[in-house]
């Protein structure tokens, strides 16, 4: 398997433009999660998907942030309008529904910029 | 809600054994994890505690202490690649898959 795939890697942007982020699961997977991190905040969850319904958005910081999960193997995270304290590198996370020791996949993460 | 400490860096030798701690308090508790990420990389699971004691994975054992809230990860036998961020995460009681994560331990390994 490919794993979990995200993209852009890299975006800069000037701020008050629209950002989209985008995440491929690894097939099979049934919850997608995703995650901001920064050196102040460390890696925090800001929303996650099961079976493409979300189950929790109390980490998504406010109304600029949106995301979506049209399908099994899709997934956005969009930021309109975005600012410069939005900079950090966002990850996408995937894992089985399997109970115990059932461990998130990360993505390569994608690497945020707002000027 | 969670809180999850970890000391913000630490440095060892090649070829030493380094402990790195981590405390948490939670509201409930499902599991611990530990994660390792080097720089510029995604975190990649290492090991995974529900109940107490010690679970030993090669060169790497984790700790767990429920009572007091308290886990360790112990990297032996250190080498240079080991230089990396360590992230304790819990899950607690927010939901069965929702887990928390530590700021991170930077351990650097020295020649």
């Amino acid at each position: 398997d490919a794993g979990v795939i995200q993209s852009p890697r890299h975006e800069v942007t000037e701020m008050g433009q629209e950002v989209t982020l985008r995440c491929k699961p690894i097939s099979g997977h049934d919850y997608l999660f995703w995650y901001r991190q920064t050196m102040m905040r460390g890696l925090e969850l800001l929303i996650y998907f099961n079976n493409n319904v979300p189950i929790d958005d109390s980490g998504m910081p406010e109304d600029r942030f949106s995301a979506k999960m049209p399908n099994a193997s899709f997934s956005t995270l969009k930021i309109q309008p975005s600012e410069p304290r939005d900079s950090a590198v966002y990850f996408c996370a995937s894992s089985l529904p399997a109970g115990g020791a059932d461990t998130q996949y990360f993505g390569p993460g994608t690497r945020l910029t707002v000027l | 809600g969670q809180n999850i400490d970890q000391p913000t860096e630490m440095t060892a030798t090649e070829g030493a054994i380094v402990q790195i701690n981590c405390t948490y308090q939670t509201s409930g508790f499902n599991g611990l994890f530990w994660y390792q990420q080097h720089a510029g990389e995604a975190p990649t699971f290492l090991s995974y505690n529900v109940l107490d004691g010690l679970e030993e994975k090669g060169r790497f054992s984790s700790f767990l202490s429920r009572s007091k809230g308290y886990s360790y990860l112990l990297l032996k036998e250190l080498q240079m690649k080991d230089s990396a961020s360590y992230l304790c995460a819990v899950r607690g009681s927010g939901g069965y898959q929702k887990v928390t994560f530590g700021t991170g331990t930077k351990l650097q390994v020295i020649p």
